[in-house]
């Protein structure tokens, strides 16, 4: 079971570069999402998309845009990075189809840590 | 309040029982959620409860629920080194996606 899985694991970068994130699931669920945690911040949404077709701005998305390619992938672009994003980025997904209601919690993928030098 | 609140570290032995707490911002929240993040790794969903409950038992860990003060606590009986990560609480209220604590830091020693 794949669950969820972010490429790259870690990446560094230089002020300016751009660069994307990719997110994969492979439980059909319906709606994705994109945080970030840095330390003593817990995590802070970024976007996230309630369905394949929709997204949404969460707490932090200046500097980020998003595109859901379909209902499996959600990724996560830095046009110009800068070191202020550097963190570790954590993609979720969860079967909620209307964000009012939720009976099924988010699954984690693993990270992908990246630097902005 | 506005945040999600949760001590930053809790220090207990091995064979102990640990206690988290946590404060929630709205009472209407209809789930609160508590998760582990083990060094390197991402989230991990513990368990959950629902907003009509006030304690669910999940083998060594027991959740209890208080709606009035929005408090939340996770304990974890007979504590182990394995039980070392950062916990995080986390609610979900209506119109938003999962709002989260600043985690709590568990040390476990032998």
């Amino acid at each position: 079971n794949a669950g969820v899985t972010q490429t790259p694991k870690f990446q560094v970068l230089k002020t300016g570069q751009s660069m994307t994130l990719q997110c994969a699931q492979d439980m059909n669920h319906n709606s994705m999402y994109w945080y970030r945690q840095d330390p003593g911040m817990g995590l802070r949404l970024i976007y996230y998309s309630a369905s394949e077709g929709t997204t949404d701005k969460g707490e932090v998305p200046n500097g980020y845009n998003v595109s859901r390619l379909n209902k499996r992938e959600f990724s996560l672009r830095l046009e110009s990075a800068a070191p202020s994003q550097t963190s570790v980025y954590f993609c979720a997904s969860s079967v909620l189809r209307d964000r009012r209601y939720s009976n099924q919690p988010q699954h984690f993928g693993d990270g992908t840590r990246l630097s902005i030098l | 309040g506005e945040d999600v609140e949760q001590s930053l570290f809790l220090s207990v032995r091995e064979g102990d029982s640990s206690v988290i707490n946590c404060t929630y911002t709205d009472s209407s929240s209809t789930y609160l959620y508590w998760y582990k993040q083990e060094p390197g790794a991402g989230l991990q969903l513990l368990t959950y409860i629902f907003s009509n409950m006030d304690m669910k038992q999940d083998q060594r860990l027991t959740v209890l629920l208080n709606k009035k003060d929005k408090h939340l606590s996770l304990r974890i009986a007979d504590t182990q080194t394995g039980d070392s990560a950062i916990y995080f609480c986390a609610e979900k209220k209506a119109g938003t996606a999962l709002i989260f604590g600043k985690g709590t830091t568990l040390s476990v020693s032998s």
